[in-house]
């Protein structure tokens, strides 16, 4: 099975902190994904890589950056935390081609207090 | 922008059926569609590409309607397993390296 690993599960920061999540998958995908959710409005794309060294902008890029400088990691960071980037965070990973649903990891709930 | 889900929720009795609607503006290529469980991370359904216009199996199945920009989910004789959050996700581009753009979900309850 493949399996796409976030490091914590659970993680709360004070505003203004710089903040990591990781995301490892171990099935050789090339495209990777992040997103955030949150109640009532979705799924909602951050940034997404087809490529190591490769990033594109989603739909809600502002306050975070992200890094891939191997194929199966893909990190998150949020370079000054505020409260409203307190969310559900969402990795997934899928290979390139047409044919293939995102594998989710069980994402990092992150608390900005 | 987000594609339109409908209905929001919907609670059905077991055995009953159900279809959840996914709405674009923008021409699609493909659409899939995945559940959530209450705590878990979204499972992948399945998935629906430019061309096509059904698949599944008995049970789950999907539509595809090109001319109309939307797609329909049909769960057929609902289990208890069913209960979760559907989400639609659609993409506009092919080779799947571009991110899907997911609705807001579906909220389905089946009791027994």
């Amino acid at each position: 099975d493949v399996k796409v690993t976030q490091s914590s599960r659970y993680l709360v920061k004070r505003t203004g902190e710089k903040v990591f999540l990781e995301c490892v998958q171990d099935m050789d995908h090339e495209n990777m994904f992040w997103y955030r959710q949150d109640p009532g409005l979705g799924l909602r794309l951050i940034y997404f890589s087809y490529d190591v060294k490769m990033k594109e902008k989603g739909d809600i890029p502002e306050g975070y950056s992200v890094s891939r400088e191997k194929k199966e990691r893909f990190s998150l960071i949020l370079e000054s935390a505020s409260t409203n980037q307190t969310s559900m965070y969402l990795c997934a990973s899928t290979p390139l081609g047409d044919n293939y649903g995102y594998t989710f990891g069980s994402g990092t709930r992150l608390t900005v207090v | 922008q987000q594609p339109v889900q409908s209905p929001q929720a919907v609670i059905l009795r077991e055995g009953e059926d159900a279809v959840i609607n996914c709405s674009s503006s923008k021409a699609l290529y493909s659409v899939h569609w995945y559940r959530q469980k209450h705590g878990e991370a979204p499972v992948f359904l399945m998935i629906l590409l430019k061309g096509g216009e059904q698949k599944g199996h008995e049970k789950i199945s999907a539509s595809f309607n090109e001319k109309k920009q939307q797609s329909s989910l049909y769960l057929t004789a609902s289990q208890l397993s069913y209960s979760g959050t559907y989400f639609c996700g659609t993409g506009y581009s092919g080779g799947g390296a571009d991110g899907l753009t997911f609705g807001k979900g579906t909220h389905l309850i089946i009791q027994p």
